[in-house]
């Protein structure tokens, strides 16, 4: 069974301090990872995925298979960073069914 | 507005009572997913549809919920006999089948709340 855990459910930091938002997984094939974000009454919505290994609104996550983590790194955090963010894993390939852990507030502070 | 769309967003039912959500999926979007979402958890998945075949349901979805996706465009999630455990926002997403397009396009949820 593949499972995502998201150990923290609330991250608290002040603006332009660094952000690591923790998650890891079990999964015994191989995974695909997500990071999805939902602001403040908007949808949910991809942020990123490891295949593509890009940066986007200045956040990286590295997939570590040896720890079987893919935590979601920003350097300076910003206020508008401020949100649920949802760590997702699926199988590579096939019908693409994501399984979501219960996500992590970030909470940025002026 | 060409995103994903579902309606009611919210929906306030007695127990016992039938409800049923709508999602209309992006046009060219071939598959379509229902999910669930708790307070203080992840979306869970409930079951997906590639055009109009169903072809995969969660252990989830009890016998009293049905989805359907008749013409392989907007779905509807019915939930039958409701009881106050099936409160939780309802969340539909679609995507194209593609290679490199694993993304998914949420839809803004249905809130469900039995009373």
């Amino acid at each position: 069974a593949q499972r995502v855990t998201q150990p923290e459910k609330l991250l608290s930091v002040f603006k332009g301090a660094p952000v690591e938002l923790k998650c890891n997984y079990s999964y015994s094939g191989s995974p695909e990872l997500f990071w999805y974000v939902q602001y403040s009454r908007q949808r949910l919505q991809l942020l990123l995925r490891h295949i593509s290994r890009e940066s986007i609104k200045g956040f990286t996550a590295d997939l570590n298979k040896g720890e079987t983590s893919f935590h979601l790194k920003k350097p300076f955090a910003q206020e508008e960073d401020s949100a649920m963010y949802y760590c997702a894993l699926s199988s590579s390939g096939g019908s693409y069914i994501p399984t979501f852990g219960r996500g992590t507030s970030l909470i940025v502070h002026p | 507005d060409t995103g994903v769309s579902q309606n009611p967003r919210h929906k306030i039912t007695k127990r016992g009572q039938n409800v049923t959500f709508r999602c209309d999926p992006i046009s060219e979007h071939n598959r379509l997913y229902w999910y669930r979402q708790t307070l203080g958890q992840g979306p869970e998945f409930l079951t997906y549809f590639q055009n109009e075949a169903q072809l995969e349901k969660s252990r989830l979805l009890s016998d009293r919920f049905s989805a359907e996706r008749p013409k392989g465009s907007f779905s509807t999630l019915e939930i039958q006999r409701t009881e106050q455990g099936d409160s939780a926002m309802y969340l539909c997403a679609s995507r194209p089948t593609g290679v490199w397009t694993e993304t998914q396009y949420f839809g803004p949820g249905t809130r469900l709340l039995v009373l």
